[in-house]
């Protein structure tokens, strides 16, 4: 089965306390994605990878990093320093610029995290 | 400055017809996504338009003005378990923009 996995779907962190969140795709697409969501509110860009060892700052980096070492994964580390990081967490990959409706997000069951 | 506007909330009988509007302002356009999304759970990608006019899936249609900056999606025969938030997203250069989503719930 191909797809997308995110573990743990919830996590529960006391204050001042790292956590990495795990994404793992089986697709073989070059570029993977964090989003976060907040009730009301769209998904909002944190960081994204085009390739392996390459990764960029999207809307709301702050408080947050990545690493792409390998092309199936891509985890995101919430340092205890993230102001509010209570949300839900979005992973997604795509094809890269190969044009089209073939480079569309596809989107993991998402990790809940909550600050205690 | 990047926006893309869509209603909050939306309701419908099951059975009827409903449209969900998306207008966008973005400094770069590469096709525009819709996404369904239930509550808790991932988007699931819907439709994609890159070009002028309509796109049919099944009950789903999804239409699109690139001179109006507009899109809207279409729903026929409407199902319960079509109630979900339904997200527009605008591709620029290298990323999606989106919406806050609009939230549909279909009443028998």
């Amino acid at each position: 089965d191909g797809g997308i996995t995110q573990s743990p779907k919830y996590l529960f962190r006391k204050e001042g306390q790292n956590v990495t969140l795990s994404c793992e795709q089986n697709l073989n697409h070059d570029a993977m994605y964090w989003y976060r969501q907040d009730p009301g509110q769209g998904l909002r860009l944190i960081y994204y990878s085009q390739i392996v060892n390459d990764f960029q700052k999207g809307d709301i980096a702050e408080g947050y990093s990545v690493s792409r070492e390998k092309k199936e994964s891509f985890p995101l580390t919430v340092a205890s320093a993230q102001k509010n990081p209570t949300a839900f967490y979005l992973c997604a990959s795509s094809y890269f610029r190969t044009g089209g409706v073939t480079d569309t997000q596809y989107f993991g069951p998402g990790t809940r995290l909550t600050v205690l | 400055g990047q926006n893309i506007d869509q209603p909050t909330e939306m309701t419908a009988t099951e059975g009827a017809i409903v449209q969900i509007n998306c207008t966008y302002q973005t400094s770069g356009f590469n096709g525009l996504f819709w996404y369904q999304q239930h509550a808790g759970e991932a988007p699931t990608f819907l439709s994609y338009n890159v070009l002028d006019g309509l796109e049919e899936k099944g009950r789903f249609s999804s239409f699109l003005s690139r001179s109006k900056g507009y899109s809207y999606l279409l729903l026929k025969e409407l199902q319960m378990k079509d109630s979900a938030s339904y997200l527009c997203a605008v591709r620029g250069a290298d990323k999606l923009i989106f919406g806050t989503g609009t939230r549909l719930q279909v009443f028998p």
